[in-house]
């Protein structure tokens, strides 16, 4: 159990368009789920925190106007990268934590790789 | 802030070489401890973990124990193998293992047959 999805796995876009990555937990409910970005060989930077039903919580310097985070229900959240340029190219990875079962556990997916042209 | 620092790699070793990935924090409180492994192309996967002082973590053959008086938490394994080749990231969470995350930059481990 504690799976979380991410889709799409891979992604191509032109500059200038919009590209929306789904995180799902598939057999739990996820309370808050996180956005990382990942650049070439580095660590992941924390970009934002989401709770169900309200606002994401963003890091400092990251443009919430650019990264759109939407929290729908408790196993669903989607960021969407807005007119996306060729910096924006990185893997973002989700994770989400559960208080089922009497956890309280993060866990990751298994990562989007955004490639803006 | 809360911080995490971990040796620099890449690491190369043979296979069945003894390894060490050295990893300290700088944190307020009492945080829970991490290590998480990637293998390329891929997300994270939680590799051990501590959530106090003087706890040890194994898994696969892995282990790391939570020093406060040291602040470490280094990663060790006996006789690695070709597919432990990956890279290792050193984690804290200051709020129990449910929360926000602080990463070290990663250490890129090589093994040769």
């Amino acid at each position: 159990g504690a799976v979380v999805s991410q889709h799409p796995s891979r992604v191509i876009c032109k500059s200038g368009t919009s590209v929306k990555i789904e995180c799902r937990s598939l057999d739990f409910q996820a309370t808050t789920m996180f956005w990382y970005r990942q650049f070439p060989k580095k660590s992941l930077m924390l970009m934002a925190t989401s709770n169900e039903g309200s606002k994401a919580t963003y890091e400092q310097g990251v443009e919430k106007d650019k990264f759109l985070i939407n929290h729908a229900s408790l196993t669903l959240s989607t960021l969407t990268v807005t007119s996306a340029h060729p910096e924006d190219s990185s893997f973002y990875i989700c994770s989400a934590r559960t208080l089922d079962r009497g956890l309280n556990e993060q866990f990751f997916g298994p990562g989007t790789r955004l490639t803006v042209l | 802030g809360n911080s995490v620092t971990q040796m620099e790699g890449p690491v190369t070793l043979s296979e069945e070489a003894f390894l060490t990935i050295n990893c300290t924090y700088t944190a307020t409180g009492y945080p829970s401890l991490f290590w998480y492994v990637q293998y390329p192309g891929e997300g994270l996967q939680l590799l051990l973990k501590a959530t106090k002082a003087d706890d040890k973590g194994s898994n696969k053959g892995f282990e790391a124990t939570y020093r406060k008086e040291t602040t470490s938490f280094h990663l060790e394994k006996g006789s690695v193998q070709v597919s432990d080749s990956a890279v290792y990231f050193c984690a804290l969470s200051d709020k129990g293992y449910g929360q926000n995350f602080v990463f070290g930059p990663g250490t890129r481990l090589s093994v040769l047959p």
